[in-house]
């Protein structure tokens, strides 16, 4: 079964420092990996998605995400924090085939950025 | 350029009373259409979704159901609501499996 997984609920970090938000995935065949941001009482915004190429995928916001198949994982970088960062965020995986499919979510982790 | 329309922004409804969300999309034809369900604020959980007119498949078995009368419609639905079903509910769309666009959801409180 395809799943995502996302170990830590909330982390926290000071303005100005890296974050990190980690993510691992369990797919058959090649996955279709995507990373969306959620404020309160909002809908989700699309930060980024790996198809296939390079590893590294930068997407908005000055978010990056690095993809290691050998260690199913796609976490989600940003070499500087601020505080404006601070919402939840959901890593997913497409699951499908030809050009139907499903968006499986991690249970999300809440980014605290603290001034 | 493609928009999702999902409405009321909010709903407060009693236990018992029927429950119509609706959903549709511009600028594009014959999107995958998804409801989602997110509780407690956390994950997302995937109810239904369609690939075309009439073409529902529901991934949880549940008190709601979904209907797409029209190509780029998309229904949320009840007959008789739970306190459970409380939540807020996200319809998103994609044209295939490289990109998926939300809505801005409704928050569902039953009372």
């Amino acid at each position: 079964a395809q799943s995502v997984a996302q170990p830590e609920d909330q982390v926290n970090v000071a303005e100005g420092n890296p974050l990190t938000v980690k993510c691992t995935y369990s797919v058959s065949g090649n996955p279709y990996l995507f990373w969306y941001v959620q404020y309160p009482n909002r809908g989700l915004q699309f930060l980024l998605k790996y198809i296939t190429g390079d590893n590294l995928v930068k997407g908005s916001y000055g978010f990056e995400a690095e993809f290691n198949k050998s260690q199913t994982s796609f976490h989600l970088k940003k070499p500087s924090a601020l505080v404006s960062d601070s919402a939840l965020y959901f890593c997913a995986v497409s699951h499908g085939s030809g050009n139907t499919g499903k968006l499986i979510f991690g249970q999300g982790t809440t980014l605290q950025v603290k001034p | 350029s493609q928009t999702i329309h999902q409405w009321p922004a909010t709903l407060v409804q009693p236990v018992g009373s029927p429950l119509s969300l609706e959903c549709t999309v511009e600028g594009t034809s014959n999107p995958n259409l998804y409801w989602y369900r997110q509780a407690a604020g956390r994950g997302l959980q995937l109810l239904f979704y369609s690939v075309g007119i009439g073409q529902i498949s529901s991934e949880v078995p549940q008190n709601l159901s979904a209907s797409r009368p029209q190509d780029r419609q998309f229904i949320l639905s009840s007959k008789k609501l739970l306190l459970s079903d409380s939540g807020f509910y996200l319809c998103a769309w994609s044209r295939d499996r490289y990109g998926y666009t939300f809505g801005s959801g409704t928050r569902l409180t039953v009372v």
